[in-house]
Order: structure tokens, then sequence, then C-alpha cells
């Protein structure tokens, strides 16, 4: 199974609602990942996790709130976002960090939208 | 910090070679990386580049020349599935989070 799978694959939120993505990777991998992705951009890093444990945050501000549960699980729990927030959030896997050149699997993505 | 640029837009025929260049600028260097991303769709892995020269995988070539900071992707045979946005990428100070350019978007006509 290389699959990494998003849910749910759009939201429509308002700014004052609090929401939760999920991501779910069975490939063993022990690096996780979100990025942003906005139209006709290219994916931003935002949050890496490694073993679990989160190794970077790119200085997102805490309106974006990341989980790791355990190895297979990712979440991003979404509060009090902004209109420009609105984007593709893309959750990705690799097997470990620091391999530079080691592939990264992306899930769908989920298209948020926020009112 | 890095800074990767490649061209916008492309455009080619069916059956027909595009190559798709990628200058970078970076504290470090590990290697470069191309992902393709349909419309609508996840990035997938293409390639990584750690050493000079080029890496054939099927119809899809990729080439690095360090002393230049310049790499390219070929793309041969080309076929309308091959309409894409393609990014150059580098891993984020030698780990394998990724930094990409700007992308560029291939069209391919009959």
């Amino acid at each position: 199974d290389t699959e990494v799978t998003q849910t749910p694959k759009h939201l429509v939120m308002g700014m004052t609602n609090k929401k939760s993505l999920k991501c779910e990777q069975h490939m063993g991998h022990r690096a996780m990942y979100w990025y942003k992705q906005k139209a006709k951009k290219p994916p931003e890093l935002m949050f890496v996790y490694s073993y679990e444990k989160l190794s970077i945050n790119e200085s997102v501000p805490s309106r974006f709130s990341p989980e790791c549960p355990n190895s297979s699980l990712l979440n991003l729990h979404l509060h009090a976002l902004q209109p420009e927030d609105s984007a593709l959030y893309l959750c990705a896997s690799s097997q470990v960090l620091g391999q530079p050149g080691a592939e990264q699997f992306f899930g769908p993505g989920t298209r948020l939208t926020v009112l | 910090g890095q800074s990767l640029e490649q061209p916008s837009e492309v455009t080619a025929v069916e059956g027909a070679i595009v190559q798709i260049n990628c200058t970078y600028q970076t504290s470090g260097f590990y290697g470069l990386s191309w992902y393709q991303q349909h419309d609508g769709g996840a990035p997938t892995f293409l390639s990584y580049n750690a050493l000079d020269g080029l890496e054939e995988t099927g119809r899809f070539s990729s080439f690095l020349s360090r002393s230049d900071s310049y790499g390219y992707l070929l793309l041969q045979e080309l076929q309308m599935k091959d309409s894409a946005s393609y990014f150059c990428a580098v891993p984020t100070s030698g780990n394998t989070p990724l930094v990409f350019g700007k992308g560029t978007r291939l069209s391919v006509i009959a």
C-alpha cells in the first residue's frame, strides 16, 4: 500500500469554527508533513513530524495546530481561520527524515474554503 | 535560503520532446528533485539527482550540473496525459522536506 489518504476532500468553514484535517498512511513511514498550496503556486511546507514528534514548524500561525497521535496518523486542527487560509492542504510522508533525495508520497489533499 | 527558477509555462506538441529547465540558488546543495502534479491531483515524485549527469526513467530523464546550479527535466514522446505542472525542488538544509520552484505548466497539444 503506497497510498496517503486525507479526509475530508473538501471543507468549508466559518472563521469561528473549529475543524480538523486527517491524514493516514500505512507504509511504515516515520516522517510526515503538512504542506499548504494556493492556486497556481507551489506547495509550501508547514510542519514536519519525525517519529511522532514535531521536528519543524515553519513559523505557522497558532490557529493551525498539528498533532501526530501515532505513526500512521497526522491531524491538522484548525481554529479561527482567516479567508486567506483558503487553500489545498497536502499531507505527505517519507521513510524517515534526513534523507535529502527521499521520495515524498503526497495525499490528494483537502481543499479548504474559509468564509 | 533557497530559490529555484523555472519557466512558468511550456507548450509542446504530442509526440515531441520538451525540456523544462530549473536554476537554483541554495545555501548548501544536496540534490534536485522533480515532481509532477496534475490539476486537482497530488504531487508525485519523478526523479532525484544528487550527482552530475543524466538519469533516465522511461520517457522521462533528469539532468543535473552542480557547477552551473542547473538542472532540467526531459520528457520524450509527449502524450496528452503529460499535461500537468512540473516542480523542481530541493531539500531544506539537507533534510527531506522540500522547497519547491514555482512550477512549470506543461500543455501538450495535438
